[in-house]
């Protein structure tokens, strides 16, 4: 079975640009996660969709944004790029019905300069 | 608010010493308690997922077990290739919330031989 994939793997941006992270879940995932990594704060839960709805949201400001197609597949975006925006972004998928594991992808890492 | 604390922070062992990684919580009804391992760079990799005090689960070398406050990762034998960060998390509470985990800021563990 094919795992979490995530594209791309790595992207610098300049401050003021914004960006898209894609993110394809496990086959007969309907839920897809992501979180930011950061040295600092570790790992911290931005939102999920399921079923092309976003079910929870996390505390990041209105700059990060997601969503969800038909195929569960998933993309964030996150507009006006701040340095404090540099970090491993990752997408994690699961089931989305009970309190089961995720599964995550490799991961994005971007530079915002 | 869901908090999970991990300790130690860093643990270095010689190869063969065993060890226990910590992992305490405070939730407002036990759901489940994930552990995971991250390599630099990359994204986390299910090891476990334990639902109820006195439950147990090994693999390999690892065995995990949970109590009605926390979970203790153990690590017997350990060789250099166990060598990771070692990540537990608990989903957050109600259906809505099951696509959310909150992490530990995850014990680095480094075997020497």
């Amino acid at each position: 079975k094919a795992g979490v994939t995530q594209t791309p793997r790595y992207l610098i941006k300049t401050r003021g640009q914004q960006v898209t992270l894609s993110c394809s879940p496990i086959s007969g995932h309907r839920s897809v996660s992501w979180y930011q990594q950061t040295p600092g704060q570790g790992l911290q839960f931005l939102f999920e969709y399921f079923s092309e709805t976003q079910r929870n949201k996390g505390n990041f400001p209105g700059r990060f944004s997601g969503r969800q197609f038909s195929n569960s597949r998933s993309e964030m975006n996150v507009s006006t790029l701040e340095l404090g925006d540099s970090a491993l972004y990752l997408c994690a998928s699961s089931l989305g019905t009970g309190y089961g594991e995720q599964y995550f992808g490799p991961g994005t890492r971007l530079t915002v300069t | 608010e869901d908090q999970v604390t991990q300790s130690p922070e860093a643990l270095r062992l010689q190869e063969g010493e065993s060890s226990s990684l910590n992992c305490s919580y405070t939730v407002s009804g036990l759901r489940g308690l994930f552990w995971y391992r991250q390599d630099p760079g990359k994204g986390p990799e299910f090891l476990f997922t334990l639902y109820s005090a006195g439950e147990e689960k090994e693999k390999e070398r690892l065995k995990a077990t949970l109590t009605k406050k926390e979970s203790f990762l153990h690590i017997t034998a350990p060789k250099p290739e166990d060598s990771a960060t070692y990540l537990c998390a608990v989903p957050g509470a109600g259906g809505t919330s099951y696509g959310k985990l909150t992490f530990g800021q995850g014990t680095i563990l480094t075997v020497h031989p």
